[in-house]
């Protein structure tokens, strides 16, 4: 079974500044999809950024980056210059290479974004 | 563009009654479709999934059925609502082959 764990259940970052969000997860498989979604007060959740298993390049996508580290098993998430705006929980979730595509997600991060 | 709808928005219900929660994805054809359910402060879990009319799979076993009459329509039901059927239920879609799901508004649904 797979298993996403996200150890920090809070955090909070003074606007403009940089925070990472830490994620752990468990498989077996060799292949698959790891991502960030975002869920802001509204609660509907946000693709931020997605990562394959089979690049060794970390993802990025403006402001978010990811630390990518298969043999740790450990996907992190760094948001540069923190706005307003990225006050959200955020969530970590993997997916297997084959299948329905399934998520497994990790009970989330609440950040808060300090003005 | 495609976008995906849910309704009602938000439902208080009494133990016992039926439920009935739809999805709909417009701007696409053939897609996978997700039922995820979140209770409150913690993460999604996957009820359902579809990869067509009529084919459902369950993931998790309790109160709820789901059903696709139509290709691009979703349906969460259950005949006896129970309290801990409370939370937050989300419906996201994915084209056919691609992984990136992409989630609706949900519902939020209190049951006393």
């Amino acid at each position: 079974a797979q298993t996403v764990t996200q150890s920090q259940p809070e955090m909070s970052v003074q606007e403009a500044e940089t925070v990472t969000l830490s994620c752990t997860y468990d498989t077996s498989e060799n292949n698959y999809y790891l991502f960030w979604y975002k869920q802001p007060p509204s609660r509907q959740m946000i693709l931020v950024i997605r990562q394959e298993a089979y690049k060794q390049q970390n993802a990025t996508e403006n402001r978010f980056s990811v630390n990518f580290q298969k043999a740790a098993k450990s996907f992190s998430l760094k948001i540069s210059d923190s706005q307003l705006g990225d006050t959200a929980m955020y969530f970590c979730a993997f997916m297997k290479h084959a299948g329905a595509n399934n998520l497994f997600f990790g009970t989330g991060t609440r950040l808060t974004v300090i003005p | 563009s495609q976008t995906i709808h849910q309704w009602p928005a938000t439902l208080v219900q009494p133990v016992g009654s039926p439920l009935s929660l739809e999805c709909t994805v417009e701007g696409t054809s053939n897609p996978n479709l997700y039922w995820y359910r979140q209770a409150a402060g913690r993460g999604l879990q996957l009820l359902f999934y579809s990869v067509g009319i009529g084919q459902i799979s369950s993931e998790v076993p309790q109160n709820l059925s789901a059903s696709r009459p139509q290709d691009r329509q979703f349906i969460l039901s259950s005949k006896k609502l129970l309290l801990s059927d409370s939370g937050f239920y989300l419906c996201a879609w994915t084209r056919t082959g691609t992984e990136t799901q992409y989630f609706g508004p949900g519902t939020r649904l209190l049951v006393l």
